[in-house]
């Protein structure tokens, strides 16, 4: 069964704490997507790489940082936490254009920023 | 700009009864792609479908169902007899192409429509 898994579900932080949230995949992947989802206003994406080491900023990509040292996982680096970055992260992945150009979800990871 | 609009906030239904939800795009491509997505309460966001933009024939899955119409820029999905288990948050999103070199498009969401259906 084919799975993207985002290492927690829950987490809550304190402001200016450094929070790393990690995805992985099992599909051998090319692309990985971090979305971020807010009542009233979809997903949206922050970043998204195409290949190990690449990386490219999505629509609302301040106060994050990703990293992707190994094809299989994508990690989504805030700096320093804010209150205004409390949400559901959502982790993707993607086989090439040619492909279905279905992306693939993880569960999410619920953050909180105290 | 590219955009997706679903302008349903919340659907509720009593089992049985069918229920279209509404999703309208704006894009300059004139190649795209259209999908919807389910987001059930677990949270993990499934593939429904994706309809490239030349293929306006609609689609019937099962229970489900979607009429494109490039004319309105629309994709509506319909679930025909719904059912308990339907009930989840449903995105429509359309792909805006990227440069050839990164491979893949970036796919735009709507806002999202929570449909409960109701024993």
């Amino acid at each position: 069964d084919v799975k993207v898994t985002q290492s927690s579900r829950y987490l809550v932080k304190r402001t200016g704490e450094k929070v790393f949230l990690e995805c992985v995949q099992d599909m051998d992947h090319e692309n990985m997507f971090w979305y971020r989802q807010d009542p009233g206003l979809g997903l949206r994406l922050i970043y998204f790489s195409y290949d190990v080491k690449m990386k490219e900023k999505g629509d609302i990509p301040e106060g994050y940082s990703v990293s992707r040292e190994k094809k299989e996982r994508f990690s989504l680096i805030l700096e320093s936490a804010s209150t205004n970055q409390t949400s559901m992260y959502l982790c993707a992945s993607s086989p090439p254009r040619h492909n279905t150009g279905e992306l693939f979800f993880g569960e999410g990871s619920r953050l909180t920023v105290l | 700009a590219q955009k997706v609009t679903q302008a349903q906030t919340e659907i509720s239904v009593v089992e049985k009864e069918d229920v279209t939800l509404d999703c309208v795009y704006e894009t300059r491509d004139t190649t795209y792609y259209l999908f919807w997505y389910k987001q059930p309460p677990s949270g993990e966001l499934v593939f429904l479908i994706r309809r490239n933009s030349f293929d306006e024939q609609n689609e019937i899955s099962g229970r489900y169902s979607w009429n494109f119409q490039k004319s309105t820029s629309s994709f509506n999905f319909t679930i025909t007899a719904s059912q308990v288990v339907d009930s989840a948050v449903y995105f429509c999103a359309l792909s805006e192409e990227l440069i050839q070199s990164y491979n893949t498009d970036k796919l735009i969401f709507g806002t999202g429509t929570r449909l409960q259906v109701f024993p």
